[in-house]
């Protein structure tokens, strides 16, 4: 049963950083690219970057100064990193494995709300 | 980047209804197009890869098509469990991007 699951703090002050850890199960990380996504409350989904199974990563552009993702796959984790954080990086934070053109991303994790404030 | 516009903004239907959604893509994007269904306080759903290609599981009333740059989606007879927000995404090149979602209420 493939499962995906976020954890990390719900509160995270301005300018400090994100960590975030991503859980999966019941699929291997070297046979599927692992990508974050993040929906601000009320909006749309924004890709934020992604891992591929070879280890290697992609960042959009927009958060490449800010963000890294990296894996442990002994233990099939997936961490995220960013620093910096400002008010508009509130938002509910998701894992999701893909297969680039082969497969979108076809199971997500449930989400965790990570607000920045003081 | 490729830009995913996508209309309309929201839509009331009615049950039974037939409603569609369409994407235009601000480059040819070889039909690599999903459609993603999401509820309140969930995780998206994927629906349909690849511009037609329906996920195991997802109902027959949901269809999509399209080429180049413009695609379309659709449900017919719209059921009470389909109210909720649909997002087109392209996967061909990065990064990825989502359209700005589509909200059905129902009428």
């Amino acid at each position: 049963q493939v499962q995906l699951k976020e954890s990390g703090p719900g509160l995270v002050q301005p300018s400090q950083t994100l960590s975030l850890t991503c859980t999966v199960s019941g699929f291997s990380l070297t046979s599927y690219h692992v990508s974050w996504v993040r929906q601000p409350p009320g909006k749309g989904l924004e890709w934020m970057g992604v891992i591929w199974t070879g280890g290697s990563t992609a960042y959009n552009s927009l958060l490449k100064s800010r963000l890294s993702i990296s894996r442990d796959i002994s233990k099939s984790q997936v961490f995220l990193k960013m620093n910096s954080l400002q008010t508009e990086d509130t938002a509910t934070y998701y894992c999701a494995r893909e297969r680039g053109v082969v497969a979108p991303f076809d199971y997500w994790g449930q989400g965790v709300m990570v607000t920045v404030s003081s | 980047d490729i830009q995913m516009t996508q209309s309309p903004p929201s839509l009331s239907a009615s049950l039974g209804d037939k409603v569609t959604i369409t994407c235009q893509a601000s480059q040819n994007i070889n039909k690599y197009i999903a459609w993603y269904q999401q509820k309140p306080g969930k995780a998206p759903r994927l629906l349909i890869r690849y511009t037609s290609t329906l996920e195991s599981g997802t109902p027959s009333r949901f269809s999509g098509s399209g080429s180049g740059r413009d695609y379309s989606f659709s449900i017919s007879n719209v059921e009470s469990e389909d109210i909720a927000s649909y997002y087109c995404l392209q996967y061909v090149n990065l990064p990825y991007t989502f359209g700005a979602g589509t909200k059905l209420e129902l009428k």
